[in-house]
This record gives C-alpha cells, sequence and structure tokens, in this order.
C-alpha cells in the first residue's frame, strides 16, 4: 500500500460540477501538498496545509489530521481545470523536506 | 511570485552522451532543491535532494554516478545524465523551496520540467 492514496485515479465531469479529489495518508505529516500538473508536464502548487481549510478562487482544500485524510474540491468547474491533481506528504520540520507523492488524479472537465 | 526555471524543456540525445539539465531559483535562494522523474503514466519519484555547498542525497535505486548532480550556488542545481541509454528517457523536474531568513514556509515551486529522449 502507498503511504499516499489518491481516488478516485479518473475523474470525468460535465462543466460546472462540483469536483471532489480525495487523498489519504498512512504516516504523521508536517503538511500536505496539493499539486496541478498541466498536460504539457508543468507542476503548479496549488495548497500547502497542515490543519483546517484553504480557499482559493474556486478552489477548496480541507485537511483531517486526525482521520489523515485531505480532500481537494473544485467548484463551478470548467474546461480549462483539466489537469492531473497530485496530493503530496511532507515530514519533517519547516525546512525544505521531501514529499511523498500519490498517483495522481486525471480530471477531464467537458464543455 | 517566486519563480523556478528549468532549461532546457526538452531534449534528443544519443545513447551514450551526457546530458545536463539546469534548474534555477529566479528571484530567491533555495538552499535545497529537489530532483524527480516522472515516466509516462506514472507519479512523480524524488531522485535526489540538492544541498547547496554539499554533496546532494540520493533516494535508494537512483545511481549517484550516473545522475551527477551540482549545486553549486543558492540559485543553481544542475543534474547531469551522463552516458543516457534509453531507458532514462523521461520527464526530470526539479523544485526549490523558498527560505527567507529564518522563515522556511516550506511552499514549493517547480521548475517546467525536462523531456528526455535518448535514442
Amino acid at each position: 500500500k502507498n503511504e499516499v492514496e489518491q481516488s478516485p485515479q479518473n475523474l470525468t465531469a460535465q462543466e460546472g460540477e462540483f469536483i471532489t479529489i480525495n487523498c489519504s495518508y498512512s504516516v504523521g505529516i508536517s503538511a500536505l501538498h496539493w499539486l496541478q500538473q498541466h498536460p504539457g508536464g508543468g507542476i503548479v502548487s496549488l495548497f500547502m496545509l497542515s490543519s483546517g481549510k484553504k480557499k482559493h478562487g474556486r478552489l477548496i482544500a480541507t485537511i483531517n489530521i486526525q482521520e489523515k485524510h485531505s480532500s481537494l474540491h473544485i467548484t463551478a468547474s470548467h474546461p480549462r481545470d483539466s489537469a492531473v491533481y497530485i496530493c503530496a506528504s511532507s515530514r519533517g520540520g519547516k525546512g525544505a523536506q521531501k514529499l511523498v507523492f500519490g498517483q495522481g488524479t486525471r480530471l477531464t472537465i467537458n464543455p | 511570485g517566486a519563480v523556478v526555471s528549468q532549461h532546457p524543456s526538452w531534449v534528443i540525445c544519443k545513447s551514450g552522451t551526457s546530458v545536463k539539465i539546469e534548474c534555477r531559483s529566479l528571484d530567491f535562494q533555495a538552499t535545497t532543491m529537489f530532483w524527480y522523474r516522472q515516466f509516462p503514466k506514472q507519479s512523480l519519484m524524488l531522485m535526489a535532494t540538492s544541498n547547496e555547498g554539499s554533496k546532494a542525497t540520493y533516494e535508494q535505486g537512483v545511481e549517484k554516478d550516473k545522475f551527477l548532480i551540482n549545486h553549486a550556488s543558492l540559485t543553481l542545481s544542475t543534474l547531469t545524465v551522463t552516458s543516457a541509454h534509453p531507458e532514462d528517457s523521461s520527464f526530470y523536474i526539479c523544485s526549490a523551496s523558498w527560505a527567507s531568513g529564518r522563515a522556511n514556509t516550506g511552499e514549493l515551486f517547480f521548475g517546467e520540467g525536462s523531456r528526455l529522449t535518448v535514442l
């Protein structure tokens, strides 16, 4: 079993739908990262969170430390949201620590 | 915002040659950079941690003599794939963490990635 598990692996939805991607991790972490990888390969860091909830535009990320679970939500989804979304855990102090990656969720939003 | 630049974005080379990939932090100092590899349809895998002024730390299974990492300054780390073979064809991407004095936020910034094809 991977240290970081994501679900679903693939998700196709219609424009406007509310999207949820889940991430579970098996060991204690210092932070959980949500990343977005575009078709060309470039990666953008969406969120880094260690507790509670963060919101940025139509994106919301939550984490439950006790349950070792995080979710990424996209409201009013749009075709430009189509990408691979990756969660990654990091451990240790606030210093530049290594990441353990989930398998990624390939999201396709159809117009 | 902080930007990490990676070069080249793609490279094709013959088997047996060496390829150097550069990762630069453009507007911040990065004492630590990370190098990842991603095969098609797979997730990112950490190859090594690049520390400015000291030797890189390699993950298990990554050959340090094949993947040479140099982090000579606070803004530049290089990955050299030596004697490349077709099985080294992959997407290589670096990341750096923003360290501002003592307040290292831990937020990561990624390069654009380098797609290597070895013929």
